[in-house]
């Protein structure tokens, strides 16, 4: 049973326009939500993280907004550029020592 | 510079082989974790370890083990190799728990024939 999930496969975006990666989560118990970046043939790198005390981060041309009463959580990135294309993982833990449960990753491509 | 460094890169096992994929990291972190990435899935846990002397299973270990003698090294060990295991591997590491990002290694491609 998939508890954070990541619905759309892949997403394609011209240069200079917004991302919208979308993520929703099942297990009410996740607290704590991170945005993973992955290049191809290389391991995952921390983007941006949220606090379920908050409903919004923002770092740079990346924010992460929480709607916890629908579980739903989403990935922006303005203006998006072709170095952003890889593949993002959505991540979630239900207390500061518990362990991620990863979503199945969502590939974006950036178009010149 | 070099964080998380997993060895070797790329792998090829027979059926019933064995083989230890080693890890290491040079941040001084506790915790350490092994995932493993199937075509078109998310990471799943295999093993994770919240010190020297101390591991535990996540959530897909049969077929694994692990030790963590020392901070830096994490070695994943497969007995008895299954085409099932045919992933990629990555290491990771953190300075605490699931709330500090995560570490990755560059991964280890393995595929048993």
């Amino acid at each position: 049973d998939q508890q954070v999930k990541q619905n759309s496969p892949s997403l394609s975006v011209q240069e200079g326009r917004i991302s919208i990666l979308n993520c929703d989560y099942t297990n009410s118990m996740f607290d704590y939500f991170l945005w993973y970046k992955k290049y191809p043939a290389e391991g995952p790198t921390f983007l941006i993280s949220i606090s379920s005390i908050k409903d919004k981060n923002e770092d740079g041309r990346f924010t992460v907004f929480l709607n916890k009463s629908a579980k739903h959580l989403s990935l922006h990135i303005v203006p998006s550029q072709p170095g952003d294309s890889a593949v993002y993982f959505c991540a979630a833990s239900p207390g500061a020592n518990s362990k991620l449960t990863f979503g199945k990753g969502i590939t974006l491509s950036v178009r010149p | 510079n070099a964080g998380v460094t997993q060895t070797p890169k790329f792998r090829i096992l027979k059926i019933g082989q064995s083989m230890t994929l080693q890890c290491t990291q040079d941040m001084n972190h506790n915790y350490m974790y092994w995932y493993r990435q199937d075509p078109g899935m998310g990471l799943k846990l295999i093993y994770y370890s919240v010190g020297a002397g101390i591991t535990d299973k996540g959530e897909v270990p049969n077929g694994y083990n692990v030790s963590r003698s020392t901070t830096e090294d994490f070695p994943l060990r497969l007995e008895l190799a299954a085409p099932s295991q045919t992933s990629v591997y990555f290491c990771a590491s953190s300075p605490q728990g699931a709330q500090a990002k995560l570490f990755f290694g560059s991964g280890t491609q393995l595929s048993v024939l």
